[in-house]
């Protein structure tokens, strides 16, 4: 079952252009991750936000929060072709027994 | 550290043969996860172990998985008899207490079944 869909399915931009991601959930969690895969690669942990935080900063990395709307935002800046990967949002909260949940990702494509 | 390491990589066997995947979970962590990865369902998580004990094998498709942890530093997933449709990537994961759902993941096994 996939609790987090991603929006868009996929993103093409310049390398130097801001990437912007949206994740949106269906019931409510305790914490909201956002993960990266490069091809053929396994995910790699981005950032965690809690449900009681609504903006969470990581380098070139801002993620948002909007529980009342169950959607969060991931915005990579001033994008680099090393950031072209898919990215998922993963959702853990008691309605799926706790366990972390993976949206279906954004596959974002940063051309130099 | 190595980080959480998976064996083999690739894996390609005939329908109805016997397939055995195999991961090492990062030092320290008690935590390991089986993920099956495909384009059509997304990332699923299969089961999971804490202190090598089985949590939620809810995941598990049918009887013809199976995963076992011996000991802490070693899991397998089986598939007895392989299927066409078992064709996916399969990885493996870890984490510790404390950081539980903060998983650090292997870099998956591609298998397909012909």
């Amino acid at each position: 079952s996939q609790q987090g869909e991603e929006d868009p399915q996929a993103l093409s931009i310049q390398e130097g252009e801001n990437a912007t991601m949206n994740c949106s959930y269906k019931t409510s969690i305790n914490n909201l991750q956002w993960y990266r895969q490069n091809s053929g690669r396994g995910l790699v942990h981005l950032i965690l936000i809690r449900s009681n935080e609504r903006e969470k900063h990581s380098g070139r990395l801002r993620v948002t929060l909007d529980t009342s709307k169950k959607s969060s935002s991931l915005l990579i800046t001033a994008s680099r072709a090393a950031d072209t990967a898919s990215y998922f949002c993963a959702t853990d909260g008691s309605s799926y027994g706790n366990k972390l949940v993976f949206g279906a990702g954004t596959i974002l494509r940063v051309k130099s | 550290d190595a980080g959480v390491i998976q064996s083999p990589r690739h894996e390609v066997t005939e329908m109805g043969q016997e397939v055995t995947l195999r991961c090492k979970p990062i030092s320290g962590h008690d935590y390991l996860f089986w993920y099956r990865q495909t384009m059509m369902r997304g990332l699923e998580l299969l089961i999971y172990f804490n202190n090598n004990v089985p949590i939620d094998d809810s995941g598990m498709p049918e009887d013809r998985f199976s995963a076992k942890m011996p000991n802490a530093s070693f899991s397998t997933l089986k598939i007895q008899p392989s299927e066409p449709r078992d064709s996916a990537v399969y990885f493996c994961a870890s984490s510790r207490t404390g950081y539980r759902l903060l998983a650090f993941f292997g870099q998956g096994t591609r298998l397909t079944v012909v």
